[in-house]
């Protein structure tokens, strides 16, 4: 059974562009979360998605959104990039996004995309 | 409040002994699951181990095990007979829920950087 893919993996992208990020879960799981990753900040939560419909939102700025689409895949978006934007960001699938019991909302990690604002 | 304290930054251990990575978590949740990931250089997270609120037992998965001490907040993890490969970033998570209702985002903590010496 395929992973999640996530690509690209590498992007280089300059202030003030925007990006747009992909996403692929497990076949089958139905939500994907995205989690931003610097060396200052950690590992944050940026939003999920569950059934074409964004279920849960963190503390990120108007300028990073996201979507899923009907076959479970997902996109986020960032406009008009920062240099702080550069970071690693990690999509995660999980078979549902309710409850607490492992085989719910075990969550799976693609391998990132890194992207380096200048 | 931190939800997720992870107080060794870096952690040093022998091929072949074991080593506790440790981790604290803070909640009002009844309901919730706790889980480690490992992400090497690569930047793939790992799945390595899970625990939930209500399991009885500790969990334990190959050479990982989970100490988990509910009345304390910990979640301890104990690696056996660590390997070279074991070296790597460790995550203690942890994702709130209301059994009856919705499950939040994968909380991190800072994470453990684990150093395998041959």
């Amino acid at each position: 059974k395929a992973g999640v893919t996530q690509t690209p993996r590498y992007l280089i992208k300059t202030r003030g562009q925007q990006v747009t990020l992909s996403c692929s879960p497990i076949s089958g799981h139905r939500s994907v979360s995205w989690y931003q990753q610097t060396p200052g900040q950690g590992l944050q939560f940026l939003f999920e998605y569950f059934s074409e419909t964004q279920r849960n939102k963190g503390n990120f700025p108007g300028r990073f959104s996201g979507r899923q689409f009907s076959n479970s895949r997902s996109e986020m978006n960032v406009s008009t990039l920062e240099l702080g934007d550069s970071a690693l960001y990690l999509c995660a699938s999980s078979l549902l996004w309710t409850g607490t019991s492992r085989g719910n909302t075990e969550a799976f990690f693609g391998q990132g995309t890194r992207l380096t604002v200048v | 409040a931190q939800k997720i304290t992870q107080t060794q930054p870096g952690m040093f251990v022998q091929e072949k002994e074991a080593v506790t990575l440790d981790c604290t978590y803070d909640t009002s949740d009844q309901s919730y699951g706790l889980f480690w990931y490992k992400q090497p250089s690569s930047g793939e997270m790992i799945f390595l181990i899970y625990q939930g609120s209500y399991d009885e037992q500790n969990a334990t998965e190959g050479r990982y095990s989970l100490n988990f001490q509910k009345a304390r907040k910990s979640a301890n993890l104990v690696i056996s007979a660590s390997q070279l490969g074991d070296s790597a970033m460790y995550f203690c998570a942890m994702r709130e829920g209301v059994s009856s209702g919705s499950a939040r985002q994968l909380t991190f903590g800072s994470g453990t950087q684990l150093t395998v010496l041959p």
